[in-house]
């Protein structure tokens, strides 16, 4: 199975109200990443949380990680239409070399 | 500046035919990785340059599957005697290097094996 898995798979909300998405992980990692996925496109970069790190915040974004239960949660808070799209998380694992590891991602529908 | 380009966007193959995927990475970039998205599903790795080492293949799912990266730039995904499971999306992403962190994508070909 990946090594990050989102929960949930897809969240339907309103504009205006808070989206919060989480992923788990298995082995340590030196980072974790968030990436966005509109229809049809290439992933976006969206923020980077290093191993050693509990929070980063960028604009509407907040992530949180939490080492000891392998865990980070991804908030994006007053969202917009224009957050609709696959959220994914990805880690860079100690162990794995070279790779970044992808989750199944999260389906966000913002309603306007 | 430029992106990641990859070409061709689609690709529409008889099941059995060999195909030829490009990336272009961004300039100065040394890292390089192809993924596979299949339908609604999350990214498989399939192999990662960096720079002039030896790449890393372990993502490649069947020996029909290769790789090259010419002069540390473009790279080219082969695929032979394809078959309808290589149906999916093939991502290219580049970096600025193993350690720089983030991963910038291309918009990806999609292969249909029909």
């Amino acid at each position: 199975s990946q090594q990050g898995e989102e929960d949930p798979q897809a969240l339907s909300i309103q504009e205006g109200e808070n989206a919060t998405m989480n992923c788990s992980y298995k082995t340590s990692i030196n980072n974790l990443q968030w990436y966005r996925q509109n229809s049809g496109r290439g992933l976006v970069h969206l923020i980077l949380i290093r191993s050693n790190e509990r929070e980063k915040h960028s604009g509407r974004l907040r992530v949180t990680l939490d080492t000891s239960k392998k865990s980070s949660s991804l908030l994006i808070t007053a969202s917009r239409a224009a957050d609709t799209a696959s959220y994914f998380c990805a880690t860079d694992e100690r162990t794995s070399g070279s790779r970044l590891t992808f989750g199944e991602g999260t389906q966000l529908t913002v309603n306007p | 500046g430029a992106g990641v380009s990859q070409s061709p966007s689609n690709k529409v193959t008889e099941k059995g035919k060999d195909v030829e995927l490009r990336c272009d990475p961004i300039s100065g970039h040394t890292a390089l990785y192809w993924y596979r998205q299949s339908l609604g599903q999350g990214l498989e790795f399939l192999i990662y340059f960096q720079g002039n080492s030896a790449p890393d293949k372990s993502g490649l799912p069947s020996d029909r599957f290769s790789a090259e990266r010419t002069g540390g730039s473009v790279s080219t995904l082969t695929i032979q005697r394809t078959q309808q499971e290589d149906s999916a999306v093939y991502l290219c992403a580049s970096s600025l290097n193993r350690i720089a962190g983030h991963l910038h994508f291309g918009n990806g070909t999609r292969l249909t094996v029909t």
